[in-house]
């Protein structure tokens, strides 16, 4: 079994601050795990994935994250927040492979809000 | 631009109209997925198809009845739908056997009952 808490439903960062959106994951198995965002009457767009092969992971739009087994984490961070990084972000967790097809276990999401 | 296409993007319909959503990809992908998005929650998965076959039903109403013509194509048939089932719905896909690999998600169908 596996599950994502994603810690603060809302974030506001200024215009130009450190954006951190914290995430911590539980896996039976080693996990894969993903940040999606999601931009208003839109889908979900893939940000960034950990599949193990490095625990620093850079993703699109200038976001990274670290994959921290010891404690547990995946937390999502952006050097300098811009007005286009508004969104919602979700951490998913990619679980085991019954039939093929893949199950992934979404957070609740945190609604970034960036001021000017 | 997003590789998985869902029409309409948009769809309001009385609760005594019968209607379909459309998905298609064509990325090789032969697992795909519909899921159910309320206003600030994450996705809810309904439906999984693999190899064109239904693989996952998570219970989920009659009313809404999944489709996979082919390796392409998804469809969701939808009939009597309440006022409840207002939403967004996405569809997604992502290759077979590889956990490592994510999903990709079309921009959905935004369903509103009336």
């Amino acid at each position: 079994a596996q599950s994502v808490t994603q810690l603060g439903s809302h974030v506001s960062v200024s215009e130009g601050a450190l954006v951190l959106l914290r995430c911590n994951y539980s896996s039976s198995v080693p996990p894969y795990l993903f940040w999606y965002v999601q931009y208003p009457n839109q889908g979900l767009q893939l940000l960034l994935k950990y599949t193990s092969a490095a625990t620093l992971v850079k993703g699109i739009n200038g976001f990274e994250a670290e994959f921290k087994k010891s404690e547990t984490s995946f937390h999502l961070t952006k050097p300098s927040a811009h007005m286009s990084d508004a969104a919602e972000y979700f951490c998913a967790v990619s679980g085991g492979r019954g039939g093929g097809y893949q199950k992934v276990t979404f957070g609740t999401g945190t609604k970034l809000q960036v001021i000017p | 631009d997003t590789e998985v296409t869902q029409t309409p993007k948009h769809l309001v319909m009385g609760m005594t109209n019968k209607k379909s959503l459309k998905c298609e990809q064509h990325m090789g992908h032969r697992a795909m997925y519909w899921y159910k998005q309320k206003a600030k929650k994450p996705p809810e998965l309904m439906f999984v198809y693999s190899y064109e076959k239904l693989s996952i039903n998570e219970s989920v109403p009659s009313r809404f009845s999944p489709e996979c013509p082919n390796s392409s194509l998804l469809n969701l048939h939808l009939h009597a739908l309440q006022p409840e089932d207002s939403a967004l719905y996405l569809c997604a896909s992502s290759q077979i056997d590889r956990r490592n690999q994510p999903q990709h998600f079309g921009d959905g169908t935004r369903l509103s009952i009336l």
